[in-house]
């Protein structure tokens, strides 16, 4: 069964705090990203990677860094935590299934910045 | 880049009633296309996906139909439950290594009994 893990279901932080996210999959997927999602806006690709220590930016990639220093770990950091990133927080990763990556996403986390 | 629209943004249903969601892509080149539903509090979960050499596909109570001619694709909810009620999602991709998702806004499915 693919299952991918986050840290944290809620969390609140104060404005310019440094925030972490972490996301861990154990079963081997090369693929993991990390979105945001807001209402009526559906879901933002913040960053991915492809790869151990690669990563691409997505649509919104400002205010936000990654790290991915092991395979089953990626890890969402807000520098400077500030309320406009209050949101929820949604980690993915892909499995090749008869030449296509299916996508599968952790439950959320949901952040408050104040 | 490729740019995903999805309508309607809400739905309601009563129980038992069939619920249709659609979808058009802009990228000729995307070959799979997946759909998630999203609970309260939860994350999206992959309910059925379709790739672009088949026309239809079905699993219980769910479908999906793709038309590559016309770059739109359907998700078909028949006999509806009140559990269906949840948030869905469509996207489409390449399906490639490395390549994102692209998500439609998402549809607000109600059914009430």
């Amino acid at each position: 069964d693919v299952k991918v893990t986050q840290s944290s279901r809620y969390l609140v932080k104060r404005t310019g705090e440094k925030v972490f996210l972490e996301c861990v999959q154990d079963m081997d997927h090369e693929n993991m990203f990390w979105y945001r999602q807001d209402p009526g806006l559906g879901l933002r690709l913040i960053y991915f990677s492809y790869d151990v220590k690669m990563k691409e930016k997505g649509d919104i990639p400002e205010g936000y860094s990654v790290s991915r220093e092991k395979k089953e770990r990626f890890s969402l950091i807000l520098e400077s935590a500030s309320t406009n990133q209050t949101s929820m927080y949604l980690c993915a990763s892909t499995r090749l299934v008869q030449g296509v990556y299916e996508q599968y996403f952790g439950p959320g986390t949901r952040l408050t910045v104040t | 880049g490729e740019n995903v629209e999805q309508h309607p943004s809400t739905l309601s249903v009563q129980e038992g009633d069939s619920a249709v969601i659609k979808c058009t892509y802009s990228d000729s080149a995307s070959n799979y296309f997946p759909w998630y539903k999203q609970e309260l509090g939860k994350g999206p979960q992959l309910i059925i996906d379709i790739r672009s050499n088949v026309g239809e596909k079905k699993d219980q109570r769910i479908a999906v139909t793709l038309n590559k001619t016309a770059k739109h694709f359907s998700l078909h909810i028949t006999e509806t439950q009140p559990e269906d009620s949840a948030v869905y999602f469509c996207a489409a991709s390449k399906g490639q290594a490395g390549t994102a998702l692209i998500f439609g806004k998402g549809t607000t499915l109600s059914v009430s009994s």
